[in-house]
């Protein structure tokens, strides 16, 4: 139990769909962060969240729009994908955001959610 | 740049030890990680290593850094079954906030 849960696990969308990712942590962390994997890619950080602000948007598409209500929720607003915009996107979070060294660093990750879209 | 890699896959028979490298090229890390994803789930912490350490050991665990050959390993001692995953490894750089740099992942296979 890593203590940050996402839903759906898995998504099926076709392209003129609007659809949400929900990640919930009950680490009591400040910040958030959502990543996405592809296969055989490292890791992409798309945004970062620290105490509900956005600190970090890794030049995303407007396609994916991110939302911080609070420091436990993170939501990722989905609309008008493409095909390549199929993956595993990763929510994680954080006590701090990297200023205080690993033990209040360090990222712990969710489940994931696999995204299929058509 | 940053730039991590990893080798895409490892093999080992239950009872070896397995080592898995990772090379980065960044030098103003701060602290490394390694991190395991077992099929379908999201990444699991397993160690970091601060940049001024030489080897770091947990149990079954040792990972060894060479700053000097930007170089970074996690040696899995008695490798069973169940660490068959994909390991990551991530550097953390000075003044990059909390950015962690991804290596593409090493799958573990281990086999009886």
């Amino acid at each position: 139990e890593t203590g940050v849960t996402q839903t759906p696990r898995h998504l099926v969308m076709g392209m003129t769909n609007k659809k949400s990712l929900k990640c919930e942590q009950h680490l009591g962390h400040n910040a958030m962060y959502w990543y996405k994997q592809s296969a055989k890619k490292p890791l992409e950080l798309m945004f970062v969240y620290n105490f509900k602000e956005q600190t970090e948007n890794n030049s995303v598409p407007s396609r994916f729009s991110p939302e911080c209500p609070n420091s436990s929720h993170l939501f990722l607003h989905l609309h008008t994908l493409q095909p390549e915009d199929s993956a595993l996107y990763l929510c994680a979070s954080s006590q701090a955001t990297g200023t205080s060294g690993p033990s209040t660093d360090t990222q712990y990750f969710g489940p994931g959610t696999r995204l299929t879209v058509l | 740049g940053e730039d991590v890699e990893q080798s895409l896959f490892l093999s080992v028979r239950e009872g070896d030890s397995s080592v898995i490298n990772c090379t980065y090229t960044d030098s103003s890390s701060t602290y490394l990680y390694w991190y395991k994803q077992e099929p379908g789930a999201g990444l699991q912490l397993l160690t970091y290593i601060f940049s001024n350490m030489d080897m770091k050991q947990d149990q079954r665990l040792t990972v060894l850094l060479n700053k000097k050959d930007k170089h970074l390993s996690l040696r899995i001692a008695d490798t069973q079954t169940g660490d068959s995953a994909i390991y990551f490894c991530a550097e953390k750089l000075r003044g990059g906030g909390n950015k962690l740099t991804f290596g593409t992942g090493t799958q573990l296979k281990v086999e009886l």
